[in-house]
């Protein structure tokens, strides 16, 4: 497609339940990433795939927060037994190369945790 | 921890004057730098990237990179309120990692 698709663009879950966001990068990026971002705050790196290897997966807050890419396109951030502070807007970006092309970001999906 | 520092503002600036934001940054190893808009609700856009010492200009835009002092910044001239936003500062630290700073708020008044 021509940009990043992300959805659901909202999502409303009840404290307890998991969730799943997907994200359709730009065809042909290598390059993968996750960030979440709480209102009034810039985004926080949370994941990053190089096709379908996941290198570096520091900013997941905890073990209940997991991502793949299994085929190198397509990714799932699956947030199991959602807290209230989990809410946030999670914004996947995916760039061309590794290391220093600029980041095009998806719309976004965001979280609301009741 | 590798670090991005902005003032949150807001800054304000009148409509024609130049507005000025500034960022700086940890990680002595960064090389790729970058400045995003994100108007409220929505997703951050690309505005400038900058890898070289120095003055890097795009129309209204001039972003400023000083890797000694660790100090990148942002210029907008003849500011306009469709500028109103916040701008994120972002650096590449290490090899994938895009680092993001916290953003500072531009109000352009008419």
């Amino acid at each position: 497609g021509a940009g990043v698709s992300q959805s659901p663009r909202y999502k409303v879950a009840k404290r307890g339940q998991d969730v799943a966001l997907r994200c359709d990068p730009i065809s042909g990026h290598v390059s993968l990433f996750w960030y979440q971002q709480a209102l009034g705050q810039g985004p926080e790196f949370l994941t990053y795939f190089q096709n379908e290897a996941q290198l570096d997966k520091s900013g997941l807050p905890s073990d209940r927060f997991f991502a793949e890419r299994p085929e190198g396109s397509v990714s799932t951030l699956k947030i199991q037994r959602t807290q209230q502070e989990d809410s946030a807007v999670y914004l996947c970006a995916s760039s061309l190369d590794p290391g220093d092309s600029p980041l095009h970001f998806g719309n976004g999906t965001r979280l609301t945790v009741t | 921890q590798k670090e991005v520092e902005q003032n949150s503002g807001p800054l304000s600036v009148p409509e024609g004057a130049i507005a000025s934001l500034n960022c700086t940054y940890s990680d002595r190893g960064s090389q790729s730098f970058f400045w995003y808009r994100q108007y409220s609700g929505k997703s951050p856009e690309l505005i400038m990237s900058i890898y070289s010492n120095g003055d890097k200009e795009d129309g209204r835009f001039t972003a400023q990179l000083n890797k000694a002092s660790q100090y990148v910044s942002l210029l907008i001239r003849d500011s306009q309120p469709s500028d109103s936003a916040t701008y994120l500062c972002a650096v590449y630290s290490g090899y994938s990692t895009l680092t993001f700073g916290k953003g500072t708020m531009l109000l352009v008044s008419p």
